[in-house]
């Protein structure tokens, strides 16, 4: 069984503040572990991804997210928030068994002038 | 390359007929899922396809709503009897052996 939780469901940052939006998951199997935005009236799209190998993976827009397998995490940064990445973000967990992903229920991030 | 594509983009619907949505996946993906969002909410999984195995249908929320893939490419999700609950967004996505998803553009179903 896997399970995502996703820290605050709304997060409202100024514009060139840093961006954390968090997430901690639980897995049976070694996870992989991916974020994906969705902005406004689109389908999700995937902003990174972790599967084997360096803990710290870079995505789209400058996003990262580091793999921490002690705190079961993997949060979502960037160092300078921009007006274009006001969207919804959900963090996900597959199951390298199953296929299957199980996915958070998201996070709205505002970016403030 | 093309990527998943749904139709209709838009479906408005008297409560209690049955409508059909169909998903194109991408060529060569073995997996399907189908997510239900309604709005302001997270993604509500429905059901999954992996290649010739059988289905997951553990998020089906009804026997109304059923789902089928024809020769392990397009697939359509039918729903029977619609009720204004049923209003949401449906999101199609297809995988391959690495697990990330490639989501298609939704289809909006609105039901009077």
């Amino acid at each position: 069984a896997q399970s995502v939780t996703q820290l605050g469901s709304h997060v409202s940052v100024s514009e060139g503040a840093l961006v954390l939006l968090r997430c901690n998951y639980s897995s049976s199997v070694p996870p992989y572990l991916f974020w994906y935005v969705q902005y406004p009236n689109q389908g999700l799209q995937l902003l990174l991804k972790y599967t084997t190998g360096a803990t710290l993976v870079k995505g789209i827009n400058g996003f990262e997210a580091e793999f921490k397998k002690s705190e079961t995490s993997f949060h979502l940064t960037k160092p300078s928030a921009h007006m274009s990445d006001a969207a919804e973000y959900f963090c996900a967990v597959s199951d390298t068994n199953a296929g299957k992903s199980t996915f958070g229920d998201g996070t709205t991030l505002t970016v403030k002038p | 390359g093309a990527g998943v594509s749904q139709s209709p983009s838009n479906k408005v619907t008297e409560k209690g007929k049955d409508v059909e949505l169909r998903c194109d996946p991408i060529s060569g993906h073995t997996a399907l899922y189908w997510y239900r969002q309604s709005l302001g909410q997270g993604l509500e999984f429905l059901i999954y396809f992996q290649g010739n195995s059988a289905p997951d249908k553990s998020g089906l929320p009804s026997d109304r709503f059923s789902a089928e893939r024809t020769g392990g490419s397009v697939s359509t999700l039918t729903i029977q009897r619609t009720q204004q609950e049923d209003s949401a967004v449906y999101l199609c996505a297809s995988s391959s052996n690495s697990y990330e998803q490639y989501f298609g553009p939704g289809t909006r179903l609105t039901v009077t």
